[in-house]
């Protein structure tokens, strides 16, 4: 079975902080995503993987950053923190475009 | 680019009647197109997903759905619907040629009533 592990379920961290979320396939995908989930707002992207060191900008990057230095992992990274960055986070991973994507469990963030 | 618009964003329906819920779509590209279910505090799980062929695609747990090119739509449907189908629905999209992002509807929660 594809596994797709988010480091962390639940974070707290302060505003201002430098706040590093790591996530690792284990299916030698291609593509790897992030994603947060806000309720009433669905998933909307914010970054995008297609191949290691690529990336492109999702609907809503500001305030993130990204790296994917090997293949099978992917970080998201929110420069200093921000109370509206208080979400739920989604990593996920497919193999290419069309084939189904792989969700991580989620990480709960909380900047207080 | 790719949108996904989600009709609906509570359904309630009674145990043993139709599910339908609608998705509409974006896409300057011919698409792929995707239903994921999320129950409660768990991650997103594929339905069903279409990308070329037969346009009436059969997923898990008797779902199925139907891309209609001439009304850009990928409807959701299932005969009878069962307590266990209580969950938030997302429809996606994503396409090769145009941007390959896999891009989500902002969710149908569907209520089953006994």
């Amino acid at each position: 079975d594809v596994k797709v592990t988010q480091s962390s379920r639940y974070l707290v961290k302060r505003t201002g902080e430098k706040v590093f979320l790591e996530c690792v396939q284990d299916m030698d995908h291609e593509n790897m995503f992030w994603y947060r989930q806000d309720p009433g707002l669905g998933l909307r992207l914010i970054y995008f993987s297609y191949d290691v060191k690529m990336k492109e900008k999702g609907d809503i990057p500001e305030g993130y950053s990204v790296s994917r230095e090997k293949k099978e992992r992917f970080s998201l990274i929110l420069e200093s923190a921000s109370t509206n960055q208080t979400s739920m986070y989604l990593c996920a991973s497919s193999f290419r475009t069309g084939t189904e994507a792989f969700f991580g469990q989620g990480t709960r963030l909380t900047v207080v | 680019a790719q949108s996904v618009t989600q009709l609906g964003s509570h359904v309630s329906v009674s145990e043993g009647a139709l599910v339908l819920l609608r998705c509409n779509y974006s896409s300057s590209v011919p698409p792929y197109l995707f239903w994921y279910v999320q129950y409660p505090n768990q991650g997103l799980q594929l339905l069903l997903k279409y990308t070329t062929g037969a346009t009436l695609v059969k997923g898990i747990n008797g779902f199925e759905a139907e891309f209609k090119k001439s009304e850009t739509s990928f409807h959701l449907t299932k005969p009878s619907a069962h307590m266990s189908d209580a969950a938030e629905y997302f429809c996606a999209v994503s396409a090769l040629g145009g941007s390959e992002k896999l891009v989500f509807g902002k969710g149908t929660k569907l209520t089953v009533n006994p």
